[in-house]
């Protein structure tokens, strides 16, 4: 079966500091992966999307930046983390064609 | 850009109750998709629907995809405490890229005090 990782659970940041943040799919190949960030419980915004190896696509201009290194491992990242960018950030995953995604546990990100 | 209007933003509910809750756009889908999150975890994914008319069920939970696909309902017969959470209807509107989907801004069930 499939699952899907994220790391770290938590994070707490200074602002200016730079992120990174793991997603990782087990059990699929070649799935499509996404980033989505969520504020105060609600409304899930699509930050990037990737249907392959070096295949990033944004949603919306903003600070951070997505790779996907390998297969099943997708990163979100950014230089210098703004207060605007604390939220739930999740992954999610979905074979190419089917449109059902399946999220991760969520990263909960402070920024200070 | 798309949006889907998800109604009601929230709702209390009292133990063996039905609730009943629907998401709405101005746009064609092909898709709709509801899922529940828990405090603290990410969305879970309850039921998938495909085909205008479609009326699907898992357990307590009934959703139907409506016959002018601008529409979707959620339907939980006899809550239960474990039905908390935020519910979520999300969908991939005609003409959209594949696999994007589109989500509504949910709805916060609460159990009644």
């Amino acid at each position: 079966s499939q699952t899907i990782h994220q790391w770290p659970a938590t994070l707490v940041q200074p602002v200016g500091s730079p992120l990174s943040l793991e997603c990782t799919v087990e059990g699929t190949s070649n799935p499509n992966l996404y980033w989505y960030r969520q504020a105060a419980g609600r409304g899930l915004q699509l930050l990037f999307y990737s249907v392959g190896i070096g295949q990033i696509s944004s949603e919306v201009p903003q600070n951070l930046s997505a790779s996907r290194p390998q297969d099943r491992q997708f990163i979100l990242s950014s230089k210098k983390l703004l207060l605007s960018d604390s939220g739930f950030y999740l992954c999610a995953w979905s074979l190419g064609q089917g449109n059902e995604q399946y999220f991760g546990p969520g990263t909960r990100l402070t920024v200070t | 850009g798309q949006q889907l209007n998800q109604s009601p933003q929230s709702m209390f509910i009292q133990e063996g109750e039905d609730v009943s809750m629907n998401c709405t756009s101005s746009s064609i889908f092909n898709t709709w998709l509801w899922y529940k999150q828990d405090p603290g975890e990410g969305p879970v994914l309850l039921i998938a629907l495909y085909k205008a008319g479609e009326l699907t069920s898992n357990g307590r939970l009934t959703a139907q995809f409506g016959i002018t696909r601008k529409d979707s309902f959620l339907n939980i017969s006899a809550s239960i405490p474990s039905d908390v959470g935020i519910y979520f209807c999300a969908g991939q509107y005609y003409g959209g890229s594949q696999g994007n989907l589109i989500f509504g801004k949910g709805t916060k069930l609460s159990v009644k005090p």
